[in-house]
């Protein structure tokens, strides 16, 4: 079946910092891929996403590109602020499906 | 951007007894909603969905008789833990979205702790 792998946390970075959190995935033929954030005492938020291969989805300053070969969606920013500390979902949904699988989620927290 | 609300956000109950959670999209009409649970440190498990007006559709392993949704209205879907016990112990999260043929956007609530004792 689907499923959906990324890194264990907690990450614990300085502002300003890089950021990667991995996430890979297996499914069969083409899933659509997504970066949810969860803010503390909130419900989760799309952050960003990608439909097909190579797509790169960005926002806030993060990006993740869609690589099929390595079946992958890492996510990546250049420089952590303090309010990017949350938790971090990597899902995939089957093709026109609307079902999403999540991982288990990535807690991030940037010090000042 | 869209809201979603969730009642309680926490509750306490005695083994036995049936807790009843509110989802409810403030904003919008949820056509499908999706009720979400979450053990500690895993991911997101889908239970169900539910289509305004109709019965809810269960994932394979979730009990209906159980766990009863109901999705009277285009912006309430309410889940009942039946006669609870203590491993329904858990986090629930729903989901809503709006109409529409292709995939939209699902927004979530923030949650609800249960807790059996």
């Amino acid at each position: 079946g689907n499923s959906v792998t990324q890194m264990e946390g907690p990450v614990t970075l300085s502002e300003e910092a890089f950021l990667t959190i991995n996430c890979t995935y297996t499914a069969t033929g083409y899933p659509s891929l997504f970066w949810y954030v969860q803010y503390p005492g909130e419900g989760l938020q799309l952050l960003l996403k990608a439909t097909k291969a190579d797509d790169k989805g960005s926002n806030k300053g993060f990006e993740a590109t869609y690589r099929k070969e390595t079946t992958s969606f890492h996510l990546e920013k250049g420089s952590v602020q303090v309010s990017d500390s949350a938790v971090y979902f990597c899902a995939l949904a089957q093709g026109g499906s609307e079902k999403l699988v999540f991982g288990k989620g990535t807690k991030l927290t940037v010090n000042p | 951007g869209a809201v979603v609300s969730q009642h309680p956000s926490w509750v306490i109950c005695k083994s036995g007894t049936s807790v009843k959670i509110e989802c409810r999209s403030l904003d919008f009409q949820a056509t499908t909603m999706f009720w979400y649970r979450q053990f500690p440190k895993q991911s997101l498990m889908l239970m169900a969905t539910s289509n305004e007006g109709s019965k809810a559709t269960y994932e394979q392993g979730v009990e209906k008789d159980k766990f009863l949704i109901n999705h009277a209205s285009l912006t309430l879907s309410t889940l009942t833990v039946t006669s609870a016990h203590p491993e329904d112990s858990s986090f629930y999260i729903c989901s809503a979205r709006e109409g529409g043929a292709s995939y939209n956007e699902q927004f979530f609530g923030p949650g609800t702790r249960l807790t059996v004792l």
